[in-house]
């Protein structure tokens, strides 16, 4: 199993529905991340976590929410999506311990969202 | 200004080209810096940490330069299988890990 799963791998919606991309870990990282990638763009930073009771906003919040359940869970929420929300979207996961390694990254293989 | 940028190319180079990319950053609380490669839409995966002093591994080359605010990787004796896109990561000191917009490779035969 992968160190870090993405649901739904793709996902095709329609202009206001609501949509919930869900991450789960198994590496037992205290941070958590959510990132949007569109051609061009790199990826930009929507949300990320420390720990389950630290949410912080990222470069590009607005028309996402996030909810950190469980320290393996981190979860990303499109309250009504809109199409320029269509994207290739990763999760993923660092562990912080003040080391010349600390904050590598560690990515989900992706959730593709097209908002028609 | 993005906080962190790179020139997208594309650097189209022939095998065995020496190859150097730039990447520019705008926080200078920024503590610590990666180098990310991606190929054809798949996940991000870590190529290499960059150093205070520089480091390498292999044929790739990585330096920090804190007083112009930019960090380099320099792949040298490319090959086929070093086409990709390089994203240039950057740990702005908040914990925010910030990408470049990624510089895209083409090793041609």
């Amino acid at each position: 199993d992968a160190d870090v799963t993405q649901t739904p791998r793709n996902r095709i919606t329609k202009t206001g529905k609501r949509i919930m991309l869900e991450c789960s870990q198994t590496k037992g990282h205290d941070r958590m991340y959510w990132y949007r990638q569109d051609p061009g763009l790199g990826l930009r930073l929507i949300y990320y976590s420390f720990d389950v009771k630290d949410i912080n906003k990222g470069e590009i919040s607005d028309g996402y929410s996030v909810s950190r359940q469980a320290q393996a869970k981190f979860s990303l929420s499109l309250e009504s999506a809109i199409p320029n929300q269509t994207a290739l979207y990763f999760c993923a996961t660092s562990d912080f311990k003040g080391t010349s390694g600390a904050n590598v990254l560690t990515f989900g293989a992706g959730s593709r969202l097209t908002v028609l | 200004r993005k906080e962190v940028e790179q020139d997208p190319g594309p650097f189209n180079v022939p095998e065995g080209a020496t190859v150097a990319f730039n990447c520019t950053y705008s926080n200078s609380a920024s503590q610590s810096f990666f180098w990310y490669r991606q190929d054809c839409r798949k996940e991000p995966k870590l190529l290499m940490s960059v150093y205070s002093s520089g480091n390498e591994d292999g044929r790739f080359t990585a330096q920090l330069n804190r007083a112009s605010q930019y960090i380099s990787l320099l792949i040298r004796d490319s090959k086929l299988s070093d086409s990709a896109t390089y994203l240039c990561v950057v740990n702005t000191g908040t914990g925010k890990l910030i990408f470049g917009q990624g510089t895209t490779l083409q090793v041609k035969p």
